[in-house]
């Protein structure tokens, strides 16, 4: 069955910047979209159509496509990022969703 | 602000069916721009997509679980349905309901029960 790989961890220190990607064969044809999940809570969507934001996500986060990967980026990473990340994406029909085994960061 | 909220029996037997409600407030259920999704999360474990559903009953299913999962929806009431039969631990997970845009991802989440499969 088709699926996105995710790497399993990052480590950043603050105010730098990290980088997760998210790979899969559909990516070229379908939108991916990236999920924030802090402890004991529910996903927060960061990233929506590879690269939109919607409102009320802080501009140091920001995505990027290409070819069969695509990349969150978190800028001048704060405390409070660290959580777990998830992509998520269809299959080529477009139909079935699929999810990332997500990437944990952690900032030092 | 739309909120959703799900609601069960946080044990089930083995072998038995695992039976869900998402109760949707601030927005209806009637909507042609979305549909209404369960995913679930074992504990310590990623994000699983178990299937979506349309308010006039057109759903799709994760093909992994495709012969254990049914939903469905009671627009009247604003809520919709999961129903898993024949669970076993590893079903234990997280159940969280969520709307999905037609682009599928997923806008609004509940806040999650924890559903336990245990004799």
């Amino acid at each position: 069955s088709y699926g996105l790989t995710q790497e399993p961890s990052v480590s950043v220190s603050p105010g730098q910047t990290v980088t997760i990607t998210c790979s899969g064969d559909a990516l070229p044809m379908q939108n991916a979209y990236w999920y924030q999940q802090r402890p004991g809570q529910a996903p927060v969507l960061v990233i929506y159509r590879d690269t939109e934001r919607p409102s009320g996500i802080p501009e140091r986060f920001s995505g990027s496509s290409s070819g069969t990967t695509v990349t969150l980026t978190i800028s001048g990473v704060q405390a409070e990022d660290e959580a777990d990340y998830y992509c998520q994406s269809a299959d080529s029909s477009g139909v079935y969703v699929v999810f990332g085994g997500g990437t944990k960061v952690t900032v030092l | 602000q739309l909120q959703l909220q799900e609601s069960g029996p946080g044990l089930v037997k083995p072998s038995e069916t695992l039976s869900l409600t998402c109760f949707v407030s601030g927005g209806s259920i009637n909507s042609r721009l979305h549909y209404w999704s369960w995913v679930r999360q074992p504990p310590g474990k990623g994000l699983e997509w178990l299937g979506s559903i349309f308010s006039g009953g057109n759903s799709f299913y994760n093909p992994s679980l495709k012969t254990r999962v049914t939903m469905s929806v009671d627009t009247s009431k604003n809520q919709f349905f999961l129903n898993l039969t024949s669970v076993t631990a590893a079903d234990t997970a997280i159940y969280y309901c969520a709307r999905q845009r037609r682009e599928p991802h997923f806008d609004f989440w509940g806040q999650g029960t924890l559903v336990t499969v245990s004799s």
